[in-house]
């Protein structure tokens, strides 16, 4: 069974400092690797992907994938209030167009 | 701007009584998802289809349908309403077409059933 998995936090950082959220999968066939961002009674919002090995970087986020260690994790620098959210990571592989989610992990930025 | 909405948003109904949530995209994306998220759960996926007249079971499919006749619509229908069937429901798109897999979700329905 494919398993997607992240500490579910909560992840507590300061304003200005760098957040850094993890994601491990346990399928070795995976190739697609999402991050979401679903505010309290929100619907999740697609922040990041990343097919390739390496780091991804748009704006203040930035995406590293490491296949070889089956990891995924997504970096948010200069972290402000409003990224506090929950953070969900998800993996496809095989050319299936399904994605197994992880339960996601809490973050909050303090003033 | 291409979207793609839920209606309702929020819905009381009793138990076993039918109930259709709708989905409704302008993405014109060959794949539709119905997600339901509960505490302690994450997302759970029902039904999915990547195509007009193609429907597939996920997870969590018993208790609901889904059927697709047009590429825009993916209304999914809740046959006997249970009280397990309380939850936020999510419908997500995605285009389907290569290797493009991210998906897009929707607003969202918190339905309850009493």
């Amino acid at each position: 069974q494919k398993e997607v998995e992240q500490n579910s936090g909560p992840l507590s950082v300061p304003e200005g400092a760098i957040a850094s959220l993890n994601c491990t999968y346990s399928d070795r066939g995976s190739q697609s690797f999402f991050w979401y961002r679903q505010y309290s009674g929100k619907s999740p919002e697609l922040i990041m992907f990343i097919y390739s090995n390496g780091d991804k970087e748009d704006g203040r986020f930035t995406a590293q994938l490491n296949k070889a260690s089956q990891y995924v994790s997504l970096l948010i620098r200069d972290s402000q209030p409003s990224d506090s959210a929950t953070y969900l990571c998800a993996v496809t592989s095989g050319g299936s167009y399904i994605p197994t989610f992880g339960r996601g992990t809490s973050l909050i930025v303090h003033p | 701007d291409a979207e793609i909405t839920q209606s309702p948003r929020h819905k009381i109904t009793e138990t076993g009584r039918q109930v259709t949530l709708a989905c409704h995209q302008t993405w014109n994306h060959n794949n539709m998802f119905w997600y339901r998220q509960d505490l302690g759960h994450g997302l759970r996926l029902i039904h999915y289809s990547y195509g007009v007249h193609d429907t597939n079971k996920g997870e969590v499919s018993d208790g609901y349908s889904v059927s697709r006749s047009n590429t825009e619509d993916l209304p999914l229908t809740l046959e006997s309403a249970a009280s397990s069937q309380t939850s936020v429901y999510f419908c997500a798109s995605s285009e389907g077409l290569g290797d493009s897999y991210e998906q897009y979700f929707g607003p969202g329905t918190r339905l309850t059933v009493t």
